[in-house]
């Protein structure tokens, strides 16, 4: 069973520009989230999609969108990058049927924009 | 919604001391509970989960944590740490709802450190 794969590990945007994360989940698993932990803080919750649609949001301006694949793998992308969206982004993926409710997360995503 | 309290920011500790990690949750719903670790640099790994059944669960690494619903916490616990136990720990909820995202609500998490 292999786990939760995110790409790239680093990354270095410059204000204004756009940026694209990806996230492939476990195997089995239907349901991907998204969370973004700034320094020194816990993750906050951006959005969570299912079946290829979204089924929730955080508090997040609009800028952040995302996509959900057939093969349940993830894309977040962000728009006119702001220096506070600097941070780890982090996907977790989960089974949100049956009786499996915890979500298995990835490495991770280092944003830095300059 | 649901929104939790980890009472302490930093807990230093002795190696092979036990340890304790208070997490009190708040939420008008029933509620999942888990325990994450995440150590430096890296993503989130579960050590534990409470579903239902036994207030009493057992994780990995040796840790445990009891479920009280009375007192709504969470708390973490280890007999016997180690210098490898040194990492960030969150105890987020998340409710059982079927209707909205089953998102997990963190706090500010609490870094423990072990002391040689």
């Amino acid at each position: 069973e292999t786990g939760v794969t995110q790409s790239p590990t680093h990354l270095i945007k410059t204000r204004g520009q756009q940026v694209t994360l990806r996230c492939s989940s476990q195997s089995g698993h239907n349901t991907v989230s998204w969370y973004q932990q700034a320094l020194g803080q816990g993750p906050q919750f951006i959005f969570q999609y299912y079946r290829e649609e979204e089924n929730g949001r955080g508090n997040f301006p609009p800028r952040f969108s995302g996509l959900q694949f057939p093969n349940y793998s993830s894309e977040l992308n962000v728009n006119a990058l702001e220096l506070d969206d600097s941070a780890l982004y982090l996907c977790a993926s989960s089974r949100e049927t049956g009786a499996i409710y915890e979500q298995y997360f990835g490495p991770g995503t280092r944003l830095t924009v300059t | 919604a649901q929104s939790v309290t980890q009472l302490d920011s930093q807990v230093p500790v002795f190696e092979e001391a036990p340890v304790e990690l208070r997490c009190n949750y708040s939420s008008s719903v029933s509620v999942y509970l888990f325990w994450y670790v995440q150590y430096p640099n890296q993503g989130l790994q579960l050590l534990l989960k409470y579903l239902s059944g036994s207030t009493l669960v057992k994780g990995i690494n040796g840790f445990e944590a009891e479920f009280n619903k009375s007192q709504t916490s969470f708390h973490l616990r280890k007999p016997s740490v180690h210098i490898s136990d040194t990492a960030e720990y969150f105890c987020p909820p998340r409710g059982k709802s079927s209707g909205s995202a089953r998102q997990l609500t963190f706090g500010s998490g609490t870094q423990l450190t072990v002391l040689p």
